[in-house]
């Protein structure tokens, strides 16, 4: 059954550092997403991407966050100066319509110190 | 904005027990509704969904129905099992825009007793 992979399954990092987070969206999908869990809280909505595009974002993806689209097959998260808050597990998703079910990865656990 | 309220955890209950998180949900469409499962350790994994009122998702023995007239998606099981322990959530679809996020409650954690 086809599956959303991510990685780094876990990465550390110091604060103020850039991190990319990766994932592989299910090939015939054409909406991704991330989502973020702060340890001990609710799944947020961070950003959808569709047609090389952000359709939607939060008010916690800043200037701080991007993602890209750079090749058929991956799907990046971006984090341009990390903060200790930024400390959370981080999930893909993709769909294969925007009003259909999102399929989640198994996601990234960020820890910066 | 839309919202989703569930059950305060954690739930502990014994092998075979009836199992009941109830889920509410606050709408001004008309979303999609889904239960997730988190195991510990792992990702996010679809347990069910219903998409219209009345709706019955059903899978692994769990089920829910899409209540539109109390705002609800409660999650039943008839006979849990230890390896039914995991974290719940309850969550919807918003389709404001062209790629719908989900809305998420704050998860049940729930514990079998063998």
């Amino acid at each position: 059954e086809p599956e959303v992979t991510q990685t780094p399954s876990h990465q550390v990092t110091q604060m103020g550092q850039e991190v990319i987070l990766h994932c592989v969206p299910i090939s015939n999908h054409l909406y991704f997403y991330w989502y973020r869990q702060i340890l001990g809280q609710k799944v947020e909505f961070l950003v959808s991407f569709y047609n090389n595009e952000i359709s939607e974002k939060s008010e916690i993806f800043d200037d701080q966050f991007s993602v890209e689209r750079p090749d058929g097959s991956n799907f990046t998260l971006k984090i341009r100066s990390t903060k200790l808050e930024d400390s959370a597990m981080y999930f893909c998703a993709s769909s294969d319509s925007g009003q259909e079910t999102q399929y989640f990865g198994p996601g990234t656990r960020l820890l910066v110190l | 904005g839309d919202s989703v309220t569930q059950m305060e955890g954690p739930v502990t209950l014994s092998e075979e027990a009836f199992l009941t998180i109830n889920c509410t949900y606050t709408a001004t469409g008309y979303p999609s509704l889904f239960w997730y499962v988190q195991y510990p350790g792992e990702g996010l994994q679809l347990l069910l969904k219903a998409t219209k009122a009345d709706d019955k998702g059903s899978n692994k023995g769990f089920e829910a129905t899409y209540r539109k007239e109390t705002t609800s998606f409660h999650l039943e099981k008839g006979s849990v099992q230890v390896s039914d322990s995991a974290v719940y959530f309850c969550a919807l679809s918003d389709r404001g825009s062209s790629a719908s996020k989900i809305i998420f409650g704050s998860g049940t954690r729930l514990s079998i007793r063998p």
